[in-house]
């Protein structure tokens, strides 16, 4: 089975902290993805990479960067946190290119609170 | 980019059966999915369906598609209480690895 671990089930940071999501996947998988989720907005696609390096931004990038070090591992930084970053943060990967279907599996999610 | 609807809320009572229905607009896409999410808890992939096809049975799921109106549909039979979750519709973006996702439809299941 694919696992996505995301580090925390539950944040409380504080306006203008540096915070870093981080979430590992153990199937080897070339996409990785961090979407947010908000009541009545559904999932958003924050960024996504799909290689060690390399990053994409998705539909709500602002005041987020990402990291890929590592195939395995896809962390999310909020640069200086603000409390409309208060949301449910989602991992995802999914095998990549040439796989059909390229299903994403999803973490289970960090709650992030920012005060 | 891809447009993904579907209808916020479905009541039913156990035992019935339920049918969450989802529109999208682009006619490219290849497989289709619909994921589950309950309380508290990341997204878990339900079931897909690839585009040739009209139908998928997947024991107590159904999925429908009609491609030509673009709707999926998931009908789930004989519904328990523990099927109350919200059921998230996907549909690939062209020439990306990315999903568009509707923004879900929560599935309340009453004894």
């Amino acid at each position: 089975d694919v696992k996505v671990t995301q580090s925390s089930r539950y944040l409380v940071k504080r306006t203008g902290e540096k915070v870093f999501l981080e979430c590992v996947q153990d199937m080897d998988h070339e996409n990785m993805f961090w979407y947010r989720q908000d009541p009545g907005l559904g999932l958003r696609l924050i960024y996504f990479s799909y290689d060690v390096k390399m990053k994409e931004k998705g539909d709500i990038p602002e005041g987020y960067s990402v990291s890929r070090e590592k195939k395995e591992r896809f962390s999310l930084i909020l640069e200086s946190a603000s409390t409309n970053q208060t949301s449910m943060y989602l991992c995802a990967s999914s095998p990549g290119t040439g796989m059909s279907p390229d299903t994403q599996y999803f973490g289970p999610g960090t709650r992030l609170t920012v005060l | 980019g891809e447009d993904v609807e579907q209808s916020l809320f479905l009541s039913v009572r156990e035992g019935d059966s339920s049918v969450i229905n989802c529109t999208y607009t682009d006619s490219s896409s290849t497989y289709l999915y619909w994921y589950k999410q309950e309380p508290g808890a990341g997204l878990q992939l339900l079931t897909y369906i690839f585009s040739n096809m009209d139908m998928k049975q997947d024991q107590r799921l159904t999925v429908l598609l009609n491609k030509k109106d673009k709707h999926l549909s998931l009908r789930i039979a004989d519904t328990q209480t523990g099927d109350s979750a919200i059921y998230f519709c996907a549909v690939p973006n062209s020439g990306y690895s990315t999903l568009t996702f509707g923004k879900g439809t929560m599935l309340l299941v009453s004894p």
